[in-house]
């Protein structure tokens, strides 16, 4: 079964308008930790923002925000404030603590346009 | 400054040859772990490292051999076993423990086989 799901394979947003990314997860590991990467077209990956399966209140990082429902199993990343830098692959990442060994499982990835 | 180097960034190979993609870090992480990435898609783990001298089979490990004989370094050999090696490759790091880690990437290797 798919533990991360990415529908949308691309998002087109304006400049300086907001967007979500969409990610839905699967586990029956209590504990696990969400994350964001984002891949420019160099090939990195970069680290955007984390959310623990405990924490309480949905993370957030400069203009990155995680809107975590627990209960639906959703993590969407919202960006606010789109910038033309910000065109790029998104990736959502699952790791758990007790199952899998703590390995991470990646979606299929969100491409990113933001158009000027 | 601390981070993972990979080298060469591209690899050319000709088929029925193997090579070996090169991964170093120096964040002090005890694990580590190598990915193939094909175009337009996610990642895939090939194989991984939680401590020296010890690693586990990823979903996509036939085709590939690993080493970890140092904490800071975990080369891929990519055999001519595997079928479709033409790939990007991201090899990663992270922290150990009870709590959750993010993992740092290298910067990635794209190796062509012809």
């Amino acid at each position: 079964a798919q533990k991360i799901t990415q529908t949308q394979p691309g998002m087109f947003v304006q400049e300086k308008e907001a967007v979500t990314l969409d990610c839905t997860y699967d586990t029956s590991d209590p504990s696990y930790g969400l994350f964001w990467y984002k891949q420019p077209s160099s090939g990195e990956m970069i680290f955007l923002i984390y959310q623990g399966s405990y924490d309480q209140q949905n993370a957030t990082e400069g203009r990155y925000s995680l809107n975590f429902q627990k209960a639906r199993k959703s993590a969407n990343l919202v960006i606010s404030a789109s910038q033309l830098g910000d065109s790029a692959m998104y990736f959502c990442a699952m790791r758990e603590v007790n199952t899998n060994a703590g390995k991470s499982t990646f979606g299929d990835g969100t491409t990113l346009t933001v158009k000027p | 400054d601390g981070g993972i180097t990979q080298s060469p960034k591209y690899l050319f190979r000709k088929e029925g040859q193997n090579v070996t993609l090169s991964c170093e870090q120096n964040l002090n992480h005890d694990a580590m772990y190598w990915y193939r990435q094909d175009p337009g898609q996610g990642l895939r783990l090939i194989y991984y490292s939680q401590i020296v001298n010890d690693f586990q089979k990823g979903d996509i490990a036939e085709g590939y051999s690993v080493s970890r004989e140092k904490k800071e370094s975990f080369p891929l050999t990519v055999t001519s076993a595997q079928k479709n090696p033409t790939a990007f490759y991201l090899c990663a790091s992270s922290s150990t423990g009870t709590s959750i880690y993010e993992q740092y990437f290298g910067p990635g290797t794209r190796l062509t086989v012809t």
